[in-house]
């Protein structure tokens, strides 16, 4: 699976949209980009995930850039209760690899 | 439609005594995985296994642990002679059949295991 890079952390004002970029330069055709999260040592949370089109749901949208090197997580309205850890994840696309591979993520603090 | 349940949410546990994490996954689900998070660091994945199958355990450690999912009941995660360095929030996920490419994995509120 291919590795992913994310900054340490960001700040964002509540209400305000929140950014979160992830690079994953050597992403291979068939690997699809995940968001996950985890608010204060809760279980993670699923988000979005995408090949290669842009994808929306009601929590966030995702923007993977043409040559899917690198994508951005948009939350339209970040509000305190988004405050948590963003795990961007590369996997492939196979039954038997459904293994989660989870970096250090990015520590999103939604300031009031 | 209940979640992952995982019991129980809190486990002491002296070192050399045994530790049994249990996993119920949501209704439907036949996949189950264990990820385990050290205090101040990531969540590292340690097994996935589907009924009666363990399909990857290469994050597993190579002594005192083990896991399985039998055909009827929760996946259990066990943890034999415990030391301080298991101490960590052990948490359990689950998707559907395979079949159709799995798309998200459903976690748990997780197991801490604290050991004296």
């Amino acid at each position: 699976d291919a590795k992913t890079t994310q900054p340490t952390s960001m700040d964002c004002a509540e209400g305000r949209a929140a950014n979160l970029p992830c690079n994953h330069s050597t992403i291979s055709g068939n690997e699809y980009v995940y968001w996950y999260r985890q608010i204060h040592s809760q279980g993670p949370q699923y988000i979005i995930h995408g090949l290669k089109n842009n994808e929306t749901n009601e929590m966030a949208s995702l923007i993977i850039t043409e040559d899917r090197k690198s994508s951005t997580l948009i939350l339209p309205h970040a509000t305190l209760r988004d405050t948590a850890v963003y795990y961007c994840i590369v996997r492939g696309r196979s039954s038997n690899t459904g293994k989660l591979i989870f970096g250090q993520g990015t520590t999103l603090q939604v300031k009031p | 439609n209940a979640g992952v349940m995982q019991n129980p949410r809190h486990l002491v546990r002296r070192r050399g005594q045994e530790a049994r994490l249990r996993c119920s996954p949501m209704k439907g689900h036949s996949h189950v995985y264990w990820y385990r998070q050290l205090p101040e660091e990531g969540l590292k994945f340690m097994v996935y296994l589907q009924k009666e199958n363990i399909i990857d355990e290469s994050g597993m450690p190579k002594e005192r642990f083990s896991a399985e999912f039998p055909k009827e009941g929760p996946s259990i995660l066990r943890i034999q002679q415990v030391v301080r360095g298991d101490s960590a929030a052990y948490f359990c996920a689950s998707s559907p059949p395979t079949g159709t490419f799995v798309d998200e994995q459903f976690f748990g509120p997780g197991t801490r295991l604290t050991v004296l």
